[in-house]
């Protein structure tokens, strides 16, 4: 099983409509969480971190669910410029700050 | 404000050619410093990852190696391109301390095509 698994989509979203995934984790130490926007043939771009309470930015919500040892990320409202790739990142290790990240999900949004 | 520098943006180069990839970050100090590689349509894979000047951890066996001469700069290099190789390359930095709550920031990345 890998350390960080996504589903790879596409996720084909109307504008406006919500659109929700997931990332799973193995590591049940694992002991940050994020989430990062990568565009076509660009770097990573940090979106946003995940806390133990959750955490909104906007139109985006991030949820940790440590029982069932996933992160998720909720657009509301989705515009044609969220089309991109998602990348979920974890540390899975108690020490050094080494992430370990998804495959990414790919979401496209269509008018 | 921080920033991180990468360069080239792009390079191709023949199979059994040197590499020498070189980052550096600005307005910061003592940050931890990555490579990662990105093979077409796969996921970000850590190479190095360095705390400081001339510690570097090798995550993955391979054809590649990295030092930290100064301690806002990395190098990624190579003796001798194997065509697997190829990739998108990107550094990364986060805060110092080890700690493990900070997010990485990327450099634009260089893409390579072995040839």
């Amino acid at each position: 099983r890998k350390e960080v698994e996504q589903d790879p989509g596409p996720f084909n979203v109307p504008e406006g409509a919500t659109v929700a995934f997931n990332c799973t984790y193995s590591n049940s130490a694992s002991q940050s969480f994020f989430w990062y926007r990568q565009d076509c043939r660009k770097e990573p771009k940090l979106l946003m971190s995940v806390y133990s309470s959750g955490n909104e930015d906007g139109r985006f919500t991030a949820q940790l669910n440590r029982a069932s040892q996933y992160i998720s990320l909720l657009i509301r409202d989705s515009k044609l410029s969220d089309s991109a790739t998602y990348l979920c990142a974890v540390n899975p290790r108690a020490a050094g700050n080494k992430l370990t990240f998804g495959g990414g999900t790919r979401v496209l949004v269509k008018p | 404000s921080q920033t991180i520098h990468q360069w080239p943006a792009t390079l191709v180069q023949p199979v059994g050619s040197p590499l020498s990839l070189e980052c550096t970050v600005e307005g910061t100090s003592n940050p931890n410093l990555y490579w990662y590689r990105q093979a077409a349509g796969r996921g970000l894979q850590l190479l190095f990852y360095s705390v400081g000047i001339g510690q570097i951890s090798s995550e993955v066996p391979q054809n590649l190696s990295a030092s930290r001469p100064q301690d806002r700069q990395f190098i990624l290099s190579s003796k001798k391109l194997l065509l697997s190789d190829s990739g998108f390359y990107l550094c990364a930095w986060s805060g110092a301390g080890g700690s493990y709550n900070s997010p990485l920031h990327f450099g634009n990345g260089t893409r390579l095509t072995v040839t």
